[in-house]
């Protein structure tokens, strides 16, 4: 019975290099959420993905972030060129449908993957 | 203007006191309405949904004023096992807005 499982839990990383955050949602979820939270602030909505399909990415940075969900396997947040400003934690979240989401608020969140940027 | 606005407290309260949260959201199209909590260095989990009749759960009581714009939550009889960041709300098209949360601490 497992939740959304995210990793790495924790990744630090040089500025410049490359960070790559997996998730896996519950199973059966086709809805997948990324925000992230920056030390002291709330939680800010990223992007929002079914599989194969981008539906909303209005709160993604326009550089050097992207994000997918393929066919198979897990969802992949990848942050480029990494800056300190980049360090926090992200989240992954699903549900089931978007319609029992709105219904019920629920989105099952991940424990998150803490990035350090050096 | 913030989409989700609150007092970031903290709100330190001794144990079976009675503590009120509120936020304002400014999207007048909003439709749902929530109360997250959030442990230190944790996931947020849903603590209860916010109905305009107002909705009780418990010692968690919440309550919505559209015409304000308005979200309340009432912890009674507080427990130390309270003591985390609630997080207000709001939905907007696709996404969960969240507020930046106030802070409580329960202590003995």
């Amino acid at each position: 019975n497992a939740g959304v499982m995210q990793n790495p839990r924790h990744l630090v990383r040089r500025r410049g290099q490359e960070a790559r955050l997996r998730c896996s949602p519950v199973k059966g979820h086709s809805h997948v959420y990324w925000y992230r939270q920056l030390p002291e602030e709330g939680l800010k909505f990223m992007v929002y993905l079914q599989k194969e399909n981008i539906i909303d990415e209005s709160g993604m940075p326009k550089e050097r972030f992207s994000a997918e969900f393929p066919k198979e396997g897990p969802s992949i947040l990848r942050i480029q060129q990494v800056v300190r400003g980049d360090s926090a934690a992200y989240f992954c979240a699903s549900s089931p449908n978007r319609a029992a989401r709105l219904n019920t608020g629920e989105l099952f969140f991940g424990e998150g993957s803490r990035l350090t940027v050096l | 203007r913030k989409e989700v606005e609150q007092d970031p407290g903290p709100f330190n309260v001794p144990e079976g006191a009675t503590v009120a949260f509120n936020c304002t959201y400014s999207n007048s199209a909003s439709q749902s309405f929530f109360w997250y909590r959030q442990d230190c260095r944790k996931e947020p989990k849903l603590l209860m949904s916010v109905y305009s009749s107002g909705n009780e759960d418990g010692r968690f009581t919440a309550q919505l004023n559209r015409a304000s714009q308005y979200i309340s939550l009432l912890i009674r009889d507080s427990k130390l096992s309270d003591s985390a960041t609630y997080l207000c709300v709001v939905n907007s098209g696709y996404a969960l807005n969240f507020g930046k949360g106030t802070s409580l601490l329960v202590t003995p």
